[in-house]
């Protein structure tokens, strides 16, 4: 049972655009959720996050929103840059107990010049 | 800087045998974790200890066991290596909290024929 879910598996973007990755989540216990980066044969760099109290955060080029009533996450990246084509990891966690994170399967996103 | 060192980049075992792999953390975090990351799937947990001696099952922990001897490192068996277990292995750490990122490192690429 696949309780975060990234249904894109890759998104092709052209330099200087947005590029939109989504989420989506089942568990309603959800209260924290985070974005991790990761370029081949390193391991995952963390992004950003937002807790459920919030519908927004914004990080420089990095924005994540959260639709709670959709269970449904997504980070904008604007402008694209070369430099942002990597895996990306969206992440749950319900704050309680030892702070587990769930992950969902990535979405490879290529920045085109 | 926060620094997660996994002791092996890569690494060939033949099936039966005992795998050890190990993680070490410089940042004093009170959490490890050790996932396993394969094509489509995203990460998925195998084990994690949230103090010295102390662990608890992740999603996937059949066929591996974990050793927490001290607080900086925390290392992952494979008791008896099978062909299902071929993966790229990550360690991560963090603080207590929901809201504590975890910090990777860069993978143990695991083969066993």
């Amino acid at each position: 049972d696949q309780q975060v879910k990234q249904n894109s598996p890759s998104l092709s973007v052209q330099e200087g655009r947005i590029s939109i990755l989504n989420c989506d989540y089942t568990n309603s216990m959800f209260d924290y959720f985070l974005w991790y980066k990761k370029y081949p044969a390193e391991g995952p760099t963390f992004l950003i996050s937002i807790s459920s109290i919030k519908d927004k955060n914004e990080d420089g080029r990095f924005t994540v929103f959260l639709n709670k009533s959709a269970k449904h996450l997504s980070l904008h990246i604007v402008p694209s840059q070369p430099g942002d084509s990597a895996v990306y990891f969206c992440a749950a966690s319900a704050n309680r107990g030892a702070q587990k994170l769930v992950f969902g399967q990535g979405t490879r996103l290529t920045i085109n010049p | 800087d926060v620094k997660v060192t996994q002791s092996s980049r890569y690494l060939v075992k033949r099936t039966g045998e005992k795998v050890f792999l190990e993680c070490v953390q410089d940042m004093d975090h009170e959490n490890m974790f050790w996932y396993r990351q394969d094509p489509g799937l995203g990460l998925r947990l195998i084990y994690f200890s949230y103090d010295v001696k102390m662990k608890e099952k992740g999603d996937i922990p059949e066929g591996y066991s974990v050793s927490r001897e001290k607080k900086e490192r925390f290392s992952l068996i494979l008791e008896s290596a099978s062909t299902n277990q071929t993966s790229m292995y990550l360690c991560a750490s963090s603080f207590p909290g929901g809201n504590q990122p975890q910090h990777f490192g860069d993978g143990t690429r695991l083969s066993i024929l």
